[in-house]
């Protein structure tokens, strides 16, 4: 089984900050990540797949980059609407999650 | 325009077999490269993959909870069906079936249903 190790669990931002988030790979995925939003009480919405591939309706303030066993997750000039929950997942080989990271305001 | 709907029993004993249902629209889950997932979520925790199935019958399920689990589809009815057996407390949770798409070789979850509750309590 491949284990997702994201970190960090928390991040505090404020309002145009660049925030980053990892997520490492127990083994090498050829870069089948995606990455997901989630806002309290709602479903994932997924942003990023393939490692940097924006999905219809993600804003150029969110990339996405990474190979191997290493990836990672940006928000460039964070907006009140970024606030929320955000999940990685591996589809090289079934489906693993990582943990999450809640991001708040500073 | 895609979208999925859970429905399930709300809540059922320790012991007993869960049984929900995803209602879907807008792709076939007879087409090539089209799947169903089930992914849930424990309150205030993580996302857990659960199972998926494919337009060609292929299922795939969580080792950690595979003999636990069956995943089916009604082709005809746009549905998928996921059972756990054997429930405790700890299957307590939020369970979202998504819409799975194959690109490049792999698939991963573009649409999520709502979400249903389920709780598991004597």
């Amino acid at each position: 089984d491949i284990q997702m190790t994201q970190s960090p669990p928390s991040l505090s931002a404020s309002l145009g900050d660049k925030v980053t988030i990892t997520c490492q790979a127990s083994q090498n995925i050829n870069k089948y990540i995606a990455w997901y939003q989630q806002k309290p009480g709602k479903a994932p919405r997924l942003l990023i797949r393939y490692t940097s591939t924006l999905e219809s309706g993600t804003p150029s303030r969110f990339s996405g980059s990474g190979s191997g066993r290493d990836y990672s997750f940006s928000i460039s000039n964070v907006e009140s609407e970024d606030i929320a929950s955000y999940y990685c997942l591996q589809y090289d080989n079934l489906w693993t999650f990582g943990g999450g990271t809640k991001l708040e305001l500073k | 325009q895609v979208t999925l709907k859970e429905s399930g029993p709300g809540i059922l004993q320790p012991s007993h077999t869960l049984s929900l249902t995803c209602s879907f629209s807008g792709f076939s889950l007879s087409t090539y490269g089209m799947g169903v997932s089930w992914i849930r979520q424990p309150s205030g925790k993580g996302l857990e993959w659960l199972a998926s199935i494919w337009w060609n019958g292929n299922t795939y399920n969580n080792p950690s909870l595979k003999s636990r689990l069956t995943v089916s589809k009604d082709t005809s009815n746009n549905q998928a069906f996921l059972k756990v057996t054997s429930v405790d407390t700890a299957d307590t949770a939020t369970y979202y079936c998504a819409h799975t798409r194959i690109i490049r070789g792999r698939g991963y979850f573009d649409y999520w249903g709502q979400g249903v509750m389920v709780t598991v309590s004597s």
